[in-house]
């Protein structure tokens, strides 16, 4: 079975402009949460879907946005892009429930110039 | 609110040693522990996951222990490997979170 896939892998934008990162979980996964990871920190949660509905979100700024689908793939999106944008952004998904392990994918690298 | 941290921050090791790596976290009211592995620009790859009637779960040359009560994990490596060098990450759920990450620690491995 494939795993976590993101798309794209790398990303140049201009501070002000607008990104949307996708995500397909691995297949029978109907949980997918997102994440950011600035260099030499932990990934930050930003959201969780279950089932195309909002589980959770973190502390981040309504510039964040996300939405789930049916086929339970996922996009994040981000406006107004800020140089502190730039990060490793992860998706995760899972199947149901607390005690499922999450599965990351390889992330996408933005760099806001 | 959940806090996780990880000692040491960064590890040098020569190969063949064991070792061990520590993660405390703040609420003892968790589901389950999750080690990771990041090497370097890369995404995060599961190692083990331990669920909370759990107090260690061992794959390969790693074990993992679990102490709910005093907030404590451990990630011990046996015979380590320059392979082994990378990032390691512990993370718990917590609450709506799906996980709390620590800051890992980076492990260098020399030959």
């Amino acid at each position: 079975d494939a795993g976590v896939t993101q798309s794209p892998t790398h990303l140049i934008k201009t501070r002000g402009q607008q990104v949307t990162l996708r995500c397909s979980p691995i297949s029978g996964h109907k949980s997918v949460s997102w994440y950011q990871q600035v260099l030499g920190q932990g990934p930050q949660f930003i959201f969780q879907y279950y089932e195309k509905e909002e589980r959770g979100r973190g502390n981040f700024p309504d510039r964040f946005s996300a939405r789930q689908f049916p086929n339970y793939s996922s996009e994040l999106n981000v406006n107004a892009l800020l140089l502190g944008d730039s990060a490793l952004y992860l998706c995760a998904s899972s199947r149901q429930g607390q005690d499922s392990p999450l599965h990351f994918g390889n992330g996408t690298r933005l760099t806001v110039t | 609110k959940q806090e996780v941290t990880q000692i040491p921050a960064a590890l040098s090791v020569p190969e063949g040693e064991n070792l061990v790596l520590n993660c405390s976290f703040t609420d003892s009211a968790i589901y389950n522990l999750q080690w990771f592995r990041q090497d370097p620009g890369k995404g995060l790859t599961s190692l083990l996951l331990i669920q909370s009637s759990q107090r260690e779960q061992t794959s390969g040359r790693l074990n993992a222990s679990l102490d709910k009560s005093s907030g404590r994990s451990t990630l011990y490596i046996a015979a380590s490997q320059p392979g082994d060098s990378a990032t390691y990450l512990c993370a718990v759920p917590s609450g709506n979170t799906p996980l709390v990450f620590g800051k890992g620690t980076r492990l260098s491995v020399i030959a």
